[in-house]
């Protein structure tokens, strides 16, 4: 089945880290970016991070920048994010997704259920 | 602060033909892409590039781009069209960026 699945989301204190796992399943996982997306509570959608298909090129939101890192693993068909000295406003569901990139073109092609991440003392 | 802007809610009558915008410097020179997002569900693409719907996506979604602004039109509205639609760019770094998204209530 074409899916991507999330996991790893959970309650952390102020200052705490994560690590959000995404396994991939149902297409050659290797050819495609990938990206995290997050939405806040009642909020709208903020894309977070990507990384292209070999992991040699990624990009992060300002916001997230020097604490969060995506990565991945093509032998496990893994897409990971490392968040670290998380603050309360990066309570969301985190969802990862498939990337289709091409020249002016850039689509979330596919989408998990996503996994909660709540920051909270 | 969001380089897209998108109307916070629009409402149509079931039946009938809606545009939902978004605006943005971005739209000049990238493509937008569309998301439909129902409650308690992830987003779904329903239109991206030049006005390509992804399988599945009925055709009475069509988009187009003028100048700075991308629009997302549904002709004939139906009741589980009913949603909240974000429309995506690219910001000054060439990375993705999310309009604050269109709440579109159908009467």
């Amino acid at each position: 089945e074409l899916q991507v699945v999330e996991s790893g989301g959970g309650v952390v204190r102020p200052g705490g880290s994560l690590r959000l796992s995404c396994v991939a399943s149902g297409f050659t996982f290797e050819d495609y970016g990938m990206s995290w997306v997050r939405q806040a509570p009642g909020k709208g959608l903020e894309w977070v991070a990507n990384i292209n298909w070999n992991g040699d090129s990624s990009g992060h939101v300002g916001s997230v920048k020097g604490r969060f890192t995506i990565s991945r693993d093509n032998v496990k068909n893994s897409l990971y994010l490392e968040m670290n000295r998380l603050r309360v406003e990066d309570t969301a569901l985190y969802y990862c997704t498939r990337d289709v990139r091409s020249g002016d073109k850039y689509v979330f092609d596919m989408w998990g259920q996503g996994t909660m991440v709540t920051v909270s003392s | 602060s969001s380089e897209v802007t998108q109307d916070p809610a629009v409402s149509v009558a079931l039946g009938q033909t809606v545009t939902i915008t978004c605006q943005g410097d971005s739209l000049r020179t990238y493509y937008g892409s569309w998301y439909q997002q129902k409650p308690g569900q992830a987003p779904v693409v329903v239109l991206y590039g030049n006005n390509i719907r992804p399988s599945g996506i009925p055709d009475r979604f069509s988009g187009s781009t003028s100048g700075n602004t991308a629009s997302l039109t549904i002709a004939g509205a139906q009741a589980e069209d009913e949603a909240d639609y974000y429309c995506n760019s690219r910001d000054g770094s060439a990375n993705p960026v999310f309009g604050g998204g269109t709440k579109l209530t159908v009467l």
